[in-house]
């Protein structure tokens, strides 16, 4: 079974700080990796995707891969109160009619 | 980004009655669409998937009888949810792509339902 991990959280950190979001995932050929941010009653708002072993920018975003660790991480930098949500990641994998997987996310808490 | 909407955003209906939801991709073609659920703070658990001009294939658990789901254009998908009880309570989210592989999902904002 294709399994997406994720530390729950808490995760607090102090305004104007890197905030560092991780994930790890067992399906060894998945190709395609997502970062959702979630706001309590809202609906997952897509922050970045990453195809591609290594980094990608996106203003104060940055997503990591490492296909070889099976492992994707999103750096959040000068974090902001308005930063404060819940992060999913989510994985597909070939073949599955794009259908994601998803973590439980990580709540963020940046606090003044 | 693709922007995909939902309605109604909120209903709250009596059990026994169906409720219709419906998920629209305004600026793109979504030849997949997909429908979850989301209790609160948990995790989005994937109903459905939706393909243009074909039935749905659902997920295991998820009684295709009870959760309707038609796809019946590129832009327009519709969840009924029928004969709704209290525990159908909840959180449903539809989301879009283009159906390209390892293409994005996109989501509606969400309907939240209530089953008096």
């Amino acid at each position: 079974q294709k399994e997406v991990e994720q530390n729950s959280g808490p995760l607090s950190v102090p305004e104007g700080a890197i905030a560092s979001l991780n994930c790890t995932y067992s399906d060894r050929v998945s190709q395609s990796f997502f970062w959702y941010r979630q706001y309590s009653g809202k609906s997952p708002e897509l922050i970045m995707s990453i195809y591609s072993n290594g980094d990608k920018e996106d203003g104060r975003f940055t997503a990591q891969l490492n296909k070889a660790s099976q492992y994707v991480s999103l750096l959040i930098r000068d974090s902001q109160p308005s930063d404060s949500a819940t992060y999913l990641c989510a994985v597909m994998s070939p073949g599955g009619g794009n259908k994601l997987t998803f973590g439980t996310g990580t709540q963020l808490k940046v606090e003044l | 980004g693709a922007v995909v909407s939902q309605h109604p955003s909120r209903v709250i209906c009596k059990s026994g009655t169906s409720v219709k939801i419906e998920c629209r991709s305004l600026d793109f073609q979504a030849t997949t669409m997909f429908w979850y659920r989301q209790f609160p703070k948990k995790s989005l658990m994937l109903m459905a998937t939706s393909n243009e001009g074909s039935k749905a294939t659902y997920e295991q658990g998820v009684e295709k009888d009870k959760f309707l789901i038609n796809h019946a254009s590129l832009t327009l998908s519709t969840l009924t949810v029928t004969s709704a009880h209290p525990e159908d309570s909840s959180f449903y989210i539809c989301s879009a792509s283009s159906g390209n592989s390892g293409d994005t999902q996109y989501f509606g904002p969400g309907t939240r339902l209530t089953v008096l």
